[in-house]
């Protein structure tokens, strides 16, 4: 049980290309999440899926694409990327129907964008 | 909408005393609320949760948090910090307001002295 899993763990991108972030949960969890973290301002809510077939945005999503492939993956696309993209992305997922809001997260990707 | 406020960026503790963390929230019902560590490097691991009942409550890694509603806080505390308990520390709120969610503070960095 391995989880909430993330890839890659680090990155470094140039300024307008693109990639995506790959995130999988085996806890057959309904929700799944994006975040990022910048010093001094915790984790900021990018995207999230409440469900497979549903996404919406959340605090952050200006830049920033997803996908909820399946029950199991989320994944966080970044078009054309600019240094101010440059955080650690952490995906999480959660289980609403077990325990309201408690979720698990995955450890993180570390991008740079330069 | 709902907010967490962690006053203290960073805070140093020896080795052997005792911890309190500060977290004050901003709802208007009783609120949702956990504490995240985050280890250098990790994701995030949930500490401890409050829903209702006991305003005292007990968490992983001897740590405990106590919800006061008339001051609306909810502190972290522990009575002997060990070494390994230096990381950043969130404090989180459920959001009630569309699909449920959590807002999160900034953190607060634990040092431990020797």
């Amino acid at each position: 049980n391995a989880g909430v899993t993330q890839t890659p763990k680090f990155q470094v991108l140039k300024t307008g290309q693109s990639m995506t972030l790959q995130c999988a949960q085996d806890m057959n969890h309904n929700s799944m999440y994006w975040y990022r973290q910048d010093p001094g301002m915790g984790l900021r809510l990018i995207y999230y899926s409440a469900s497979e077939g549903t996404t919406d945005k959340g605090e952050v999503p200006n830049g920033y694409n997803v996908s909820r492939l399946n029950k199991r993956e989320f994944s966080l696309r970044l078009e054309s990327a600019a240094p101010s993209q440059t955080s650690v992305y952490f995906c999480a997922s959660s289980e609403q129907a077990i325990s309201l809001y408690e979720q698990y997260f995955g450890p993180g990707t570390r991008l740079t964008v330069t | 909408a709902q907010s967490v406020t962690q006053p203290d960026i960073h805070i140093t503790v020896s080795e052997g005393a005792s911890l309190e963390l500060r977290c004050n929230y901003s709802y208007g019902a009783t609120p949702y609320l956990f504490w995240y560590v985050q280890s250098p490097g990790q994701g995030l691991q949930l500490l401890l949760k409050y829903f209702s009942g006991d305003t005292l409550v007990q968490g992983i890694k001897g740590f405990e948090a106590e919800f006061k509603r008339s001051q609306s806080s909810f502190n972290l505390r522990k009575p002997s910090v060990h070494w390994s308990d230096a990381a950043e520390y969130f404090c989180a709120v459920g959001d009630s307001t569309g699909f449920q969610k959590l807002v999160f503070g900034t953190g607060t960095r634990l040092l431990v002295s020797p």
